[in-house]
């Protein structure tokens, strides 16, 4: 089994809908969690980070976290084609923010 | 603020060749990331620094990749020997020292594509 798992996608959603990215691990004493977008051709830029279950919101996007389940989600709400991109799920699996792990990434393709 | 500086942003190679690259983190941070990202798939940590220690280079390939980071500040990584599955983009990341039990966000310099011919 993987340690991060995501589903490559592509995902295509139409433009103004909600797009959901999933993203599970395998390490269930991991502690932090962070969404990544990559644009094509471009690094890594953090989107958001969650430590706590449950949600987090931060303007059109929404991090959910169930430990109890290995399972991370971003809800991006109304989708615009500019988030056209790969997003990185990112999993620190100890206590000491020293052991990092990305998944595969899932790419996201907004339709106008 | 500058970002993570990172130098060749491309480079071109044949097998066997040797190559640098070279990487300036944000100022400040102590923790230094070299990542390994083959096209469509995520950044794999190669080695992990903490001021001038290493934290993490279980999956550097030791016989051919090395790293350093000379006063705790800017860091080079070099393979030699390359080979043609080296092609990829090396990614250098910095981040502030986490709180127990958090790890700090970190922040990715543009890259170097290397191409092994």
């Amino acid at each position: 089994q993987k340690e991060v798992e995501q589903n490559s996608g592509p995902l295509s959603v139409p433009e103004g809908a909600i797009a959901s990215l999933n993203c599970t691990y395998s390490d269930r004493g991991s502690q932090s969690f962070f969404w990544y977008r990559q644009y094509s051709g471009k690094s890594p830029e953090l989107i958001m980070f969650i430590y706590s279950n449950g949600d987090k919101e931060d303007g059109r996007f929404t991090a959910q976290l169930n430990k109890a389940s290995q399972y991370v989600s971003l809800l991006i709400r109304d989708s615009q084609p500019s988030d056209s991109a790969t997003y990185l799920c990112a999993v620190d699996r100890d206590n000491y923010g020293q052991n990092f792990v990305f998944g595969p990434g899932t790419r996201l393709s907004v339709l106008p | 603020e500058a970002g993570v500086a990172q130098s060749p942003r491309y480079k071109i190679i044949e097998k066997r060749q040797s190559v640098a690259f070279w990487c300036n983190p944000i100022s400040g941070h102590a923790t230094l990331y070299w990542y390994q990202q083959i096209l469509g798939q995520g950044p794999k940590l190669l080695i992990q620094f903490q001021n001038n220690g290493v934290v993490d280079d279980s999956q550097l390939p030791k016989d051919r990749f090395s790293a350093e980071r000379l006063k705790g500040v800017d860091s080079t990584l070099k393979i030699q020997p390359a080979k043609l599955e080296d092609s990829a983009v090396y990614l250098c990341a910095s981040s502030l020292v986490g709180l127990a039990g958090r790890a700090d966000t970190q922040y990715f310099g543009p890259g170097t594509r290397l191409t092994v011919l």
